[in-house]
């Protein structure tokens, strides 16, 4: 069974910083693209990154290009967003989620469950 | 950047009627178009890629259409269990990006 659990959200202070994991099991982890999806009741889901799955090419949506990175550890099958320089409006549930397709930039045919990302003071 | 539109914002149907639901991209997208259905406190499910493909699990009461700008996701006959918010999401093109939603609400 596909499994994602994400981790590592909470509440930080705008401009702070906080790296969100995702556990992965039940598929061949470093054959899989992935991807973070965030989502926020005022603007839906919002794509905000993907690797692929060597982690050799990376993909940003322009509202955190320069202060997210992703990055995966094949080796732990666990895939990981820096998030740095925090705003009110990266304030979000965060998806890791699964590429359905073997190239960058597919659908999402697996999902976590999502953690929780506050900015405020 | 390509703006993904979907209508209406809420359906009001009753059970056992059918759903139609659109999706407009902002220039084309060709037949690279997904639907989710996602239910409270819930993750999205993917339901069709391809604009037409169902993906694995899928019942048959659900099938998309269009290609192009213009997409459509019909559910044939809703069930209690149907009744949810739908998205659409293009990757033709990055950034990926997603419509609005729909809301299928029971009448």
């Amino acid at each position: 069974e596909v499994q994602l659990l994400e981790s590592g959200g909470g509440l930080v202070q705008p401009g702070g910083s906080l790296r969100l994991s995702c556990a992965a099991s039940g598929f061949t982890f470093s054959s899989s693209v992935m991807s973070w999806v965030r989502q926020t009741p005022g603007k839906g889901l919002e794509w905000v990154s993907t690797i692929s799955s060597s982690g050799g090419s990376t993909f940003y949506a322009d509202s955190v290009k320069g202060r997210f990175t992703i990055s995966r550890d094949n080796s732990k099958n666990t895939l990981y967003l820096q998030m740095g320089s925090l705003r009110a409006e990266d304030t979000a549930v965060y998806y890791c989620a699964r590429d359905h397709g073997a190239v960058s930039g597919t659908q999402f045919d697996y999902w976590g469950q999502g953690t929780l990302v506050t900015v405020s003071s | 950047e390509i703006v993904m539109t979907q209508s209406p914002a809420t359906l009001s149907v009753s059970p056992g009627e059918r759903a139609t639901l659109s999706c407009r991209a902002s220039q084309s997208v060709s037949s690279d178009l997904a639907w989710y259905q996602q239910k409270p406190g819930q993750a999205p499910r993917l339901l069709i890629y391809g604009a037409s493909t169902r993906a694995t699990g899928i019942p048959t009461s659900f099938s998309g259409s269009g290609s192009g700008t213009e997409f459509t996701l019909t559910i044939s006959s809703l069930q209690s269990e149907d009744f949810a918010v739908y998205y659409c999401q293009q990757y033709n093109n990055w950034p990926l990006s997603f419509g609005g939603g729909t809301k299928v609400e029971i009448k």
